[in-house]
């Protein structure tokens, strides 16, 4: 199965811009990649997902490389409350499972 | 708007006590999972319900059972709990399986310590 490496932790300050790498160098061509992110003491909470373009919502952005073999997350402001674990998640032809690895922990300061 | 209700929110369990956690959607979704979470550590699938009338067993079943009542609901079941079993637990939904492409919608969480 195809897996996803993202770094432990990272920081930012409050108001600059965040990018969140995630490697997934055995993507196969029909997996989907979706971010997920959990505030402290909270269920997860979907974020994004894309396939091969770059695609933009309300929360973030996420920007595909053309080899698909990663991707990133962008949050254009972060504020305080943006600090969370953030989830980068295949969606794996093994069905139903979402498959939550630790994550980046991101912290976010004033 | 509630979406995925879980209830209780927190509970205390002796060893070997039964208890049922329960979970409610509103969205009309076909499909609902229940996940553990450890310390430090990511969700890790207990069972999932395709769809109404049908259960499968996920990463981590032993020790639970699991009842989809309806479409609405799905339920969660410690017949005799242990230690190990001191988590926190979630309840999602979507509207179909993952590799679809169907985004989910998870619980706030049941924070279960058993003593």
């Amino acid at each position: 199965d195809a897996k996803t490496t993202q770094p432990n932790s990272m920081e930012s300050n409050e108001e600059e811009p965040v990018h969140l790498p995630c490697n997934h160098s055995t993507i196969s061509g029909t997996d989907y990649i979706h971010w997920y992110r959990q505030l402290p003491s909270q269920g997860p909470e979907y974020v994004i997902h894309g396939l091969t373009s770059n695609v933009n919502n309300r929360m973030a952005s996420l920007a595909i490389a053309e080899d698909r073999k990663s991707s990133t997350l962008i949050l254009h402001r972060a504020t305080l409350r943006d600090a969370a674990v953030y989830y980068c998640i295949l969606g794996l032809n093994s069905g139903y499972a979402l498959n939550f690895g630790k994550g980046t922990s991101l912290l976010v300061t004033p | 708007n509630a979406g995925v209700t879980q209830t209780p929110k927190f509970q205390v369990l002796k060893t070997g006590q039964s208890m049922t956690l329960q979970c409610a959607q509103d969205m009309n979704h076909n499909s609902m999972y229940w996940y553990r979470q450890d310390p430090g550590m990511g969700l890790r699938l207990i069972y999932y319900s395709a769809s109404e009338g049908t259960t499968d067993k996920g990463e981590v079943p032993n020790g639970y059972n699991v009842s989809r009542l309806n479409k609405r609901e799905f339920s969660l079941r410690l017949e005799s709990a242990a230690p190990s079993q001191t988590s926190v637990y979630f309840c999602a939904s979507s509207e179909g399986p993952h590799r679809a492409n169907y985004g989910y919608t998870f619980g706030s969480g049941t924070r279960l310590t058993v003593v």
